[in-house]
């Protein structure tokens, strides 16, 4: 079965270190998008891809960055990890591009603290 | 640009007792709308969501929603709640692009159902 999967589940690192979280779809979806979850703010997204060599920006993505080189993967890097930083992360995938109706699939999340 | 307003912030039930969850949208155009659930510990899973065809949406597990656009509400409705119902909802809307990507969350509503 198709799926999205994300690695690892939990970390636990310091202040300033760099930081990668994986995000791995089998859906050969061309979307992809990285949210963070955090207590009343709901999800708020950090950056998305609609195919391959596409990045953007979403609308809290400083201190992060992405890079797509397959239609696979969309890793998330935090440059240099705040403590303003610890949340939960997702990643999703959806399948059409521009297509306002379409569903995103999400990953199990990755619990992020930063000491 | 689109918004969406979840009303409550936590919702407690008893089981068997009808279940309702309120989100309003502000949009400027006519809204896809979508209402996703969390159980803990997981990602998101659509539950339902509008795209302009019927205006009542049947889900899974029971939900259901009604799209009215002279109250601008998509709430979440299921009419005996069973204690796997416990979960956090969340109701979206969808928007072309930007620095939102492609759907604008509400803040969630947790949802408890008691024995």
């Amino acid at each position: 079965d198709a799926e999205i999967t994300q690695s690892p589940r939990h970390k636990i690192t310091e202040t300033g270190r760099q930081v990668t979280l994986a995000c791995h779809q089998t859906w050969n979806h061309n979307n992809m998008f990285w949210y963070r979850q955090d207590l009343g703010h709901g999800l708020r997204l950090i950056h998305y891809s609609y195919g391959v060599q596409d990045t953007n920006k979403g609308e809290v993505s400083d201190g992060y960055s992405v890079s797509r080189s397959n239609t696979e993967d969309l890793p998330l890097t935090l440059e240099s990890a705040a403590s303003s930083q610890t949340s939960v992360y997702f990643c999703a995938s959806s399948e059409l591009a521009g297509a306002l109706t379409d569903t995103q699939y999400f990953g199990p999340g990755t619990r992020l603290t930063v000491l | 640009a689109q918004s969406v307003t979840q009303l409550g912030s936590h919702v407690s039930v008893s089981e068997g007792a009808l279940v309702l969850l309120r989100c309003n949208y502000s949009s400027s155009v006519p809204p896809y709308l979508f209402w996703y659930v969390q159980y803990p510990n997981q990602g998101l899973q659509l539950l339902l969501k509008y795209t302009s065809a019927a205006t009542l949406v049947k889900g899974i597990n029971g939900f259901e929603a009604e799209f009215k656009k002279s109250e601008t509400s998509f709430h979440l409705t299921k009419p005996s709640a069973h204690m796997s119902d416990a979960a956090e909802y969340f109701c979206a809307v969808s928007q072309k692009g930007g620095s939102q990507g492609n759907l604008i969350f509400g803040k969630g509503t947790k949802l408890s159902v008691k024995p």
